[in-house]
């Protein structure tokens, strides 16, 4: 149980383009889901935190019109990296707390989506 | 503001060696977790650790909990070079994870 998929898992793109990742929580309903950036050799960095249906929460530094989240579903967030560049360039991580009484509060990551762009 | 420290943050160890990573972090929180992090790869989750006193044990690693003085530790029995990778903690406050620095352990045979 509690498994989280990201597609896709590898993105190459071209300067000024837009990437869209997806995030699924699989056999859950997730009211919260969590973007994380992270930089070689670094921890993680929580770029935003999305509930279904309202506007995600960007944490500060983090440019709201540059990441767009969208959490449509209790199943589904996405994150779109508008016009990337070269320094978007970065391993991107989801992870998502389950719907129900979850004591732990636990997160459960999907497996990162590496965004590479020229 | 909560703040995690883990230490050390690079370690190179033979197998068969112990050795004990820690985890201070600086205000009170309910829980603790501990991930294990594979070069590429995302995070597998090792341990939650809720209570005082909590112990968690698998395998050859083992998680502790002392949240009066705000310290976890993991620690490692005779490595084996499979357990090569990053170790991270992670605090919760309130829904969010505050996250340590990592723990890049490279064991060798």
């Amino acid at each position: 149980g509690a498994v989280v998929s990201q597609h896709p898992s590898w993105v190459i793109c071209k300067s000024g383009t837009s990437v869209k990742i997806e995030c699924r929580s699989l056999d859950f309903q997730a009211t919260t889901m969590f973007w994380y950036r992270q930089f070689p050799k670094q921890s993680l960095m929580l770029m935003a935190t999305s509930n279904e249906g309202s506007k995600a929460t960007y944490e500060q530094g983090v440019e709201k019109d540059k990441f767009l989240i969208n959490h449509a579903s209790l199943t589904l967030s996405t994150l779109t990296v508008t016009s990337a560049h070269p320094e978007d360039s970065s391993f991107y991580i989801c992870s998502a707390r389950s719907f129900r009484d979850n004591s732990y509060n636990e997160q459960f990551f999907g497996p990162g989506t590496r965004l590479t762009v020229l | 503001e909560l703040k995690v420290e883990q230490n050390p943050l690079f370690l190179s160890m033979q197998e068969g060696k112990n050795y004990t990573i820690y985890c201070n972090y600086s205000t009170t929180s309910d829980r603790l977790y501990w991930y294990r992090q594979d070069p590429g790869k995302s995070l597998e989750s090792l341990f939650v650790l809720l209570s005082n006193g909590a112990v968690k044990q698998e395998g050859r690693l083992m998680a502790s909990l002392d949240t009066k003085a705000r310290l976890s530790t993991l620690h490692i029995t005779a490595a084996v070079h499979d357990l090569s990778a990053t170790y991270f903690c992670a605090v919760g406050s309130n829904y969010q994870l505050i996250w340590g620095a990592g723990t890049k352990l490279i064991i060798k045979p």
